[in-house]
């Protein structure tokens, strides 16, 4: 598929927010999704938003989506030291594969 | 837990080989997909099935082949390993309709020497 990008890192202190950024190329993708992977285990589904949104708020997550830029971003308010692990950011249409980006590792720090 | 099952856990095996790594997806979920992820190529799809066919294809190598079985569990069969074959493999599944949210099974990590 087309190419996510992520960056890398991020080193946030704890009780801060986290924001974590992704921009896609696929304009025929309608559904942009977060999962978390800790060290030793598999990715964990976090949210997801559908194309035709902005904006999508669960808990602590804020999940932003420009469109015109192909910019999404995920944002972790009050980040805790277990919000530490990596984040990809993925995008897909219904029914078909995920096309991933390549992570961005979180770092909390007490 | 996400309600994908996945066995083995740890696979360690020489060049040149073969394995089979197997998925259970969670109950009702008609659709498996299977994905490598390494330290260079990051996750990559491999191939998904469907009710028992193949839907789509990815990177998959010709080595590499799968199947969905009639209880709707998957095989994953890699033949004539090599050393860049090392590498965690997930299995996903999904309904396919609605949100088709995809649910990660815990990984298979094999490791050839």
């Amino acid at each position: 598929g087309e190419d996510v990008e992520q960056s890398l890192f991020l080193s946030v202190r704890e009780g801060d927010s986290s924001v974590i950024n992704c921009t896609y190329t696929d304009s025929s993708s309608t559904y942009l999704y977060w999962y978390k992977q800790e060290p030793g285990a598999g990715l964990q589904l976090l949210t997801y938003i559908f194309s035709n949104m902005d904006m999508k708020q669960d808990q602590r997550l804020t999940v932003l989506l420009n469109k015109k830029d192909k910019h999404l971003s995920l944002r972790i308010a009050d980040t805790q030291t277990g919000d530490s692990a990596i984040y990809f950011c993925a995008e897909s249409i219904p029914g078909y594969a995920l096309n991933f980006g390549k992570g961005t590792s979180l770092l909390v720090t007490p | 837990d996400s309600g994908v099952t996945q066995t083995p856990k740890h696979l360690i095996t020489a060049t040149g080989q073969r394995v089979t790594l197997r998925c259970s997806p969670r109950s009702g979920d008609l659709s498996v997909y299977w994905y490598q992820q390494s330290l260079d190529q990051g996750l990559q799809f491999l191939i998904q099935y469907y009710n028992g066919e193949e839907r789509a294809k990815g990177n998959i190598l010709e080595r590499f082949s799968a199947q969905q079985f009639p209880d709707l569990h998957s095989e994953l069969n890699l033949s004539s390993l090599e050393l860049g074959d090392s590498a965690l493999y997930f299995c996903a599944s999904s309904v396919v309709g609605g949100t088709d949210e995809q649910y990660f099974g815990p990984g298979t990590r094999l490791t050839v020497t």
